[in-house]
């Protein structure tokens, strides 16, 4: 089935401690993309890729890296979280010229 | 910078009530898509439109380009319960060179059943 997986769904973590969120896609998709989305904010990148090594910041990149050393991962790192990086996260993928297609989330709670 | 205004923000439906929505902008956009979230799991595709004036449809569901580039809408026909959920506009412009075509979401149309 194609899909865009991420892991975990859920994670509460303490300030600082850094954490992974991964992602995966089985469906050969150029770009990748990690969102995230707060009540009455909608939906803000994060950060996106083109394609293998090839990243760049989306609107509100403060806080997050990322890597695509393959073309089907890209993790997002959080090396010192902080509670205003709260939020539920989605990673998507897409072809060229498509719409993404979005993974099932990760709420994430930083005390 | 660029901005989607969708509407309405919320709505209540009654079982198989029409129910129509519309994205508008002052940019313009080489695509338009049209996305359901259910609470708890990310967005999923519903129409995608690619050319102005293009209607499209996929079962009850009917979207439209505008035909200035810079609005969109969507109807949903004889609505059923698992309609129900957020519906999310976006505009995308063209990928060109090495850099995506950037993407604007709308805040959002929350579909309810009428108690």
């Amino acid at each position: 089935e194609a899909q865009v997986t991420q892991n975990p769904r859920y994670l509460i973590t303490v300030t600082g401690k850094k954490l992974t969120v991964t992602c995966s896609q089985n469906m050969n998709h150029e770009y990748m993309s990690w969102y995230r989305q707060d009540p009455g904010l909608g939906l803000r990148q994060i950060y996106y890729s083109m394609n293998v090594e090839v990243t760049d910041k989306g609107d509100v990149p403060e806080g997050y890296k990322v890597s695509r050393k393959e073309k089907r991962n890209f993790p997002l790192i959080l090396e010192s979280p902080s509670p205003n990086q709260t939020s539920l996260y989605f990673c998507a993928s897409r072809r060229i010229g498509y719409g993404y297609t979005f993974g099932s989330g990760t709420r994430l709670t930083v005390v | 910078g660029q901005q989607l205004n969708q509407s309405p923000q919320s709505m209540f439906i009654q079982e198989g009530e029409d129910v129509s929505m519309n994205c508008t902008s002052s940019s313009i956009f080489n695509t338009w898509l049209w996305y359901k979230q259910d609470p708890g799991e990310g967005p999923v595709l519903l129409i995608a439109l690619y050319k102005a004036g293009e209607l499209t449809s996929n079962g009850r569901l009917t979207a439209q380009f505008g035909i200035t580039r810079k609005d969109s809408f969507l109807n949903i026909s004889a609505s059923i319960p698992s309609d129900v959920g957020i519906y999310f506009c976006a505009g995308q412009l063209r990928d060109y060179g090495g850099s995506q075509g950037n993407l604007i979401f709308g805040k959002g149309t929350k579909l309810s059943v009428k108690p």
